[in-house]
């Protein structure tokens, strides 16, 4: 079975500074990760995604994130928060060796940035 | 904004009735997952449709069932609606399982609510 942990529900940061969404994953297999972001009364946006190769990844509007296999970890980073990051981030995970592509979320992860 | 659209946008139903959602797919996407977001927490998985077929299920009752079309649009169909059944259902459409490495997309998602 495959899982994903959020830590904190919430994460609070001045604007202009770096941030970090944490989140650890369980799988079988080697993961296929993901992070989603969702503004209010919104769907999910597509933020960035790790397959293979290189362990920090790029995405969409500055944020990357780090892959660390031995801690099981894909941690969500930006050098310099802005007030309009404000939303509500997921982490999840896809085992490759399962016949079809179910994503698995984590509970989300609420970030503030203040002015 | 993805190319995946929902509706309704918004839904009141009475518990014991049925609901039919509706979702269109990105152009050149052939597989629909469906996924429930009940208040507060993360996406969870009720089924994916690939060409036409159920390809995986959740764990979901059979109450929910589901269609993909040949426009590769889709419906969930909830029947004998309970109160949990209260939730944002979102629907994410993808290139196909034969490109393991491929991204879901979101639509905006319809918010169900069952009185």
């Amino acid at each position: 079975a495959q899982s994903v942990a959020q830590p904190e529900d919430q994460v609070n940061v001045a604007e202009g500074n770096p941030l970090t969404v944490k989140c650890t994953y369980s799988v079988s297999g080697n993961p296929y990760l993901f992070w989603y972001v969702q503004y209010p009364n919104r769907g999910l946006q597509f933020l960035l995604k790790y397959i293979t190769g290189d362990n920090l990844v790029k995405g969409s509007y500055g944020f990357e994130a780090e892959f660390n296999k031995s801690q099981t970890s894909f941690h969500l980073k930006k050098p310099s928060a802005l007030v309009s990051d404000s939303a509500l981030y997921f982490c999840a995970v896809r085992d490759p060796t399962n016949a079809g592509n179910m994503l698995t979320f984590g509970g989300g992860t609420r970030l503030m940035v203040k002015p | 904004e993805t190319g995946v659209t929902q509706s309704p946008t918004h839904l009141i139903k009475t518990r014991g009735q049925q609901v039919t959602l509706r979702c269109s797919s990105q152009s050149g996407h052939n597989t629909v997952s469906w996924y429930q977001q009940a208040l507060g927490q993360g996406p969870q998985f009720i089924f994916q449709y690939y060409r036409e077929e159920e390809n995986g299920r959740g764990n979901f009752p059979p109450r929910f069932s589901g269609l993909q079309f040949p426009n590769y649009s889709s419906e969930l169909n909830v029947n004998a609606l309970e109160l949990d059944d209260s939730a944002l259902y979102l629907c994410a459409s993808s290139q196909g399982l034969t490109v393991r490495e491929e991204t879901q997309y979101f639509g905006p998602g319809t918010r169900l609510l069952v009185l």
